[in-house]
């Protein structure tokens, strides 16, 4: 069994400032974890996936996240908000199975000020 | 090149009435999914097919739901007789194969609402 806890439900920075979305999850197995960005009207998109290399995974945009598997967290960071970041983000596991279905977080709705 | 494509991007029904929802997966992409994006619920797996293989149907919420996948490739999700939760936001992915880290990419979704 595998879940996704994301810590906040809506996180409000000013432009130029950075960005930090906390995820922890929990798996039976070594999982695949990804986050995806969906923007209002959208559909969704990869920003970035960590799949047992590197631990420092760089994505799109300027996003990076860490996978501390002493922590079972993958928290999603940015080191200047712009404005179109502005959207929702998702956290999500996978088992690494043959079906390999996702499991996503709540979501996290980033607010950027102008 | 092409990614995921769904039709309608919007539909509206009656409750009782049937609902076809179609997906047309990225070209060669061999695996093909199906969730569900409600305000309750969050994003949540519906069902999975892989190839030729039996599809895994282990998240449809009741026998009112089913999909079928033509030839490998364009898939098709009908509600039956649709309730009022039915209404939200359905959403296809593919994935090019059954390699357990290759990534789904998802289309824009369908838009359900029952009236």
């Amino acid at each position: 069994a595998q879940s996704v806890t994301q810590l906040d439900s809506h996180v409000s920075v000013s432009e130029g400032t950075p960005v930090l979305l906390r995820c922890n999850y929990s798996s039976s197995y070594s999982p695949s974890l990804f986050w995806y960005v969906q923007h209002p009207n959208k559909g969704l998109q990869l920003l970035l996936k960590y799949t047992s290399a590197a631990t420092l995974v760089k994505g799109i945009n300027g996003f990076e996240a860490e996978f501390k598997k002493s922590e079972t967290s993958f928290h999603l960071t940015k080191p200047s908000a712009h404005m179109s970041d502005a959207a929702e983000y998702f956290c999500v596991v996978s088992p690494n199975n043959a079906g390999n279905m996702l499991t996503f977080g709540g979501g996290t709705r980033l607010m950027v000020k102008p | 090149g092409a990614g995921v494509s769904q039709s309608p991007s919007n539909k509206v029904t009656e409750k009782g009435k049937d609902v076809e929802l179609r997906c047309d997966p990225i070209s060669g992409h061999t695996a093909l999914y199906w969730y569900r994006q409600s305000l309750g619920q969050g994003l949540e797996f519906l069902i999975y097919f892989q190839g030729n293989s039996a599809p895994d149907k282990s998240g449809l919420p009741s026998d009112r739901f089913s999909a079928e996948r033509t030839g490998g490739s364009v898939s098709t999700l009908t509600i039956q007789r649709t309730q009022q939760e039915d209404s939200a936001v359905y959403l296809c992915a593919s994935r090019a194969s059954a390699g357990s880290t290759d990534t789904q990419y998802f289309g824009p979704g369908t838009r359900l609402t029952v009236l």
